[in-house]
């Protein structure tokens, strides 16, 4: 079936810093990709989508200077994370949807990132 | 844009007994409702779903039910079982912005 490898798994950064996330598809492409932010005991919220080669689009309230989204090819999209600070400590999870555009939404195994 | 609201936020069942957790959307435009088990730090997975023009799906132990005129889908567990135990969560495919929306989640805990 359709595979998201999403690295790292976790990671802890000093505030300031900036923090990238990838998530590949290893074995189809995916033409769109879906980035979701989860806070502790709350829903999926997504915060942008992004088609392969084009500039992503953001939901109401996402500031996209500080969530930059690169969807450069058909198999890798990245999250970088900027100036973070420890309000933006989050499970960040990638969601691909590949050609056939089925609605076979395959998540990545997560992000748990960590501002201190 | 969509809108998905779900209930209960918590449900709390005997091993054995059936689960039932609801789901209302928005947009008439919605057309696909898939159903998600997360488990704590863990990717969502996809237990089951349905499309629009489908009234019903039964898998094993699990069916979801459609409703559109109503604008809201239920997922049925039965013969519950521990191994339940984890946070499920609704979504409906937004059509004209080709993106899932989540309902809010449900804690549902089964105990032996």
């Amino acid at each position: 079936g359709a595979v998201v490898s999403q690295h790292p798994s976790w990671v802890i950064c000093k505030s300031g810093t900036s923090v990238k996330i990838e998530c590949r598809s290893l074995d189809f492409q995916a033409t769109t990709m879906f980035w979701y932010r989860q806070f502790p005991k709350q829903s999926l919220m997504l915060m942008a989508t992004s088609n392969e080669g084009s500039k992503a689009t953001y939901e109401q309230g996402v500031e996209k200077d500080k969530f930059l989204i690169n969807h450069a090819s058909l198999t890798l999209s990245t999250l970088t994370v900027t100036s973070a600070h420890p309000e933006d400590s989050s499970f960040y999870i990638c969601s691909a949807l590949g050609q056939l555009n089925n609605y076979g939404y395959t998540f990545g195994s997560g992000t748990r990132l960590t501002v201190v | 844009g969509e809108n998905v609201e779900q209930h209960p936020s918590t449900l709390s069942v005997q091993e054995g007994d059936s689960a039932v957790i609801k789901c209302t959307y928005s947009d008439s435009a919605s057309n696909y409702f898939p159903w998600y088990k997360q488990e704590l730090g863990k990717r969502p997975q996809l237990i089951i779903d349905i499309r629009s023009n489908v009234g019903e799906k039964k898998d094993q132990r699990i069916a979801v039910t459609l409703n559109k005129t109503a604008k809201h889908f239920s997922l049925h567990i039965t013969e519950t079982q521990p191994e339940d135990s984890a946070v499920y969560f609704c979504a409906a495919h937004e059509t004209g912005f080709q993106k899932l929306v989540f309902g809010t989640g449900t804690r549902l805990l089964v105990s032996p």
